[in-house]
């Protein structure tokens, strides 16, 4: 079993639409998760941590289940720019290990 | 803040040549990661290093690959010899203290290196 797997997608939706996006992990000894968005030919970069009680930054929200080793992103009322690949990732040790990535594509 | 520096950020090489990538991470952060991205694999952890010294390596995927941190300031992974399987983009990042902070200490990642072997 992979450490981290993501749904691929392609996910394409209408610009204003709401998209989830999920993620299981296999190492029940992580403690540290987050959500990287990636665009097209550049760097990972951080999004958001994820917290045990959920947390939300302006239209993004993320969950986790630890019981079932479930880590999850909302995004409410879609914009083109979030068009991108969101990485899951889930701490290994001190290392961080990423999921392959989903990829969302917002229309107009 | 210059932000994690990789070069070369192309390299096209023969099958069988040395290649040698190089990565300066922002300086004080004490940890320093090598990534490698596929579309088949994804983002794959490589090796990693804490204070210059290799953490851990089970990433890397042959004895044709090295890499080492001769100090604060430079990391190297060389490839010898390369094969066309080895074409992917390699990225560097660094961090203050691991992953161990959380979003306190995210991975700060380089432009990459785009390596393609023939």
């Amino acid at each position: 079993r992979k450490e981290v797997e993501q749904d691929p997608g392609p996910f394409n939706v209408p610009e204003g639409a709401t998209v989830a996006f999920n993620c299981t992990y296999s190492n029940s000894a992580s403690q540290s998760f987050f959500w990287y968005r990636q665009d097209c030919r550049k760097e990972p970069k951080l999004l958001m941590s994820v917290y045990s009680s959920g947390n939300e930054d302006g239209r993004f929200t993320a969950q986790l289940n630890r019981a079932s080793q479930y880590i999850s992103l909302l995004i409410r009322d879609s914009k083109l720019s979030d068009s991108a690949t969101y990485l899951c990732v889930v701490n290994r040790r001190t290392a961080l290990i990423f999921g392959k990535g989903t990829t969302l594509s917002v229309s107009s | 803040d210059a932000g994690v520096i990789q070069s070369p950020r192309h390299e096209v090489t023969e099958m069988g040549q040395e290649v040698t990538l190089r990565c300066k991470p922002i300086s004080g952060h004490d940890y320093l990661f090598w990534y490698r991205q596929t579309m088949m694999r994804g983002l794959e952890l490589l090796i990693y290093f804490n204070n210059n010294v290799p953490i851990d390596d089970s990433g890397m995927p042959e004895d044709r690959f090295s890499a080492k941190m001769p100090n604060a300031s430079f990391s190297t992974l060389k490839i010898q010899p390369s094969e066309p399987r080895d074409s992917a983009v390699y990225f560097c990042a660094s961090s203050l203290q691991g992953a161990v902070l959380g979003a306190n200490s995210p991975l700060h990642f380089g432009n990459g290196t785009r390596l393609t072997v023939t």
